[in-house]
């Protein structure tokens, strides 16, 4: 029982570069979340899912896309990387049902943008 | 919006010791509070969480933590504290999405040192 894997661990890109983020989880969760860590500043989400095909905004979704085309996986792209979105990012699921239903989360990404 | 408060970045205790990491949250309507537990280079594992009932909640690894609605509080703890506790600490509050769903809103983390 894998859980959420996020794929990769680590990448470094130049300024400009594009790249994608994998997200899956064995779960069968309906939602899904992309948040990014960055020092003294905890977690911020970045782009969210409540269902296959679905997606929307969160409070920082500049410079990110995002897509779910399959129940499982969760995909967050980014087009022209920027020094400013070096950060690690997670990925989270969490099984319907409420508010008081915890997030499971991956092990996360460490992006460095140079 | 929901939002919580980890007022202190740090905290040391010897190991032994009881520990608290101390957690204050703004909510309008019913908390929903949860405690994250993150460890060098690896992604947050669930501790425990409040949703209603009894204000002493009791989560993994023996911690538990203390809702406090009068001052607005959840405070972490755990009677002895170990070496191996030793980790980085979200405090998170459940908020609700326009677009439907709901998101945790995370505190800034406070870093937990148990030394020898």
């Amino acid at each position: 029982n894998a859980g959420v894997t996020q794929t990769p661990k680590f990448r470094v890109l130049k300024t400009g570069q594009s790249m994608t983020l994998l997200c899956a989880q064995d779960m069968n969760h309906e939602y899904m979340y992309w948040y990014r860590q960055d020092p003294g500043m905890g977690l911020r989400l970045i782009h969210y899912s409540v269902g296959e095909g679905t997606t929307a905004k969160g409070e920082v979704p500049d410079g990110y896309n995002v897509s779910r085309l399959k129940k499982q996986n969760f995909l967050l792209g980014l087009e022209s990387a920027a020094p400013s979105q070096t950060s690690v990012y997670f990925c989270a699921s969490q099984k319907e049902g409420g508010q008081g239903v915890e997030a499971f989360f991956g092990q996360g990404t460490r992006l460095t943008v140079v | 919006a929901q939002s919580v408060a980890q007022p202190e970045d740090q905290v040391n205790v010897a190991e032994g010791n009881p520990l608290t990491v101390k957690c204050t949250y703004s909510v309008s309507g019913n908390p929903y509070l949860f405690w994250y537990v993150q460890y060098p280079n690896r992604g947050l594992q669930f501790l425990l969480k409040y949703i209603t009932g009894d204000n002493l909640v009791k989560g993994s690894y023996g911690f538990e933590a203390e809702f406090n609605k009068s001052q607005t509080s959840f405070h972490l703890k755990k009677p002895s504290a170990l070496v191996s506790d030793s980790a980085l600490y979200f405090c998170a509050v459940r908020d609700i999405l326009t677009g439907g769903g709901n998101k945790l809103t995370f505190g800034t983390g406070t870093q937990l040192k148990v030394e020898l």
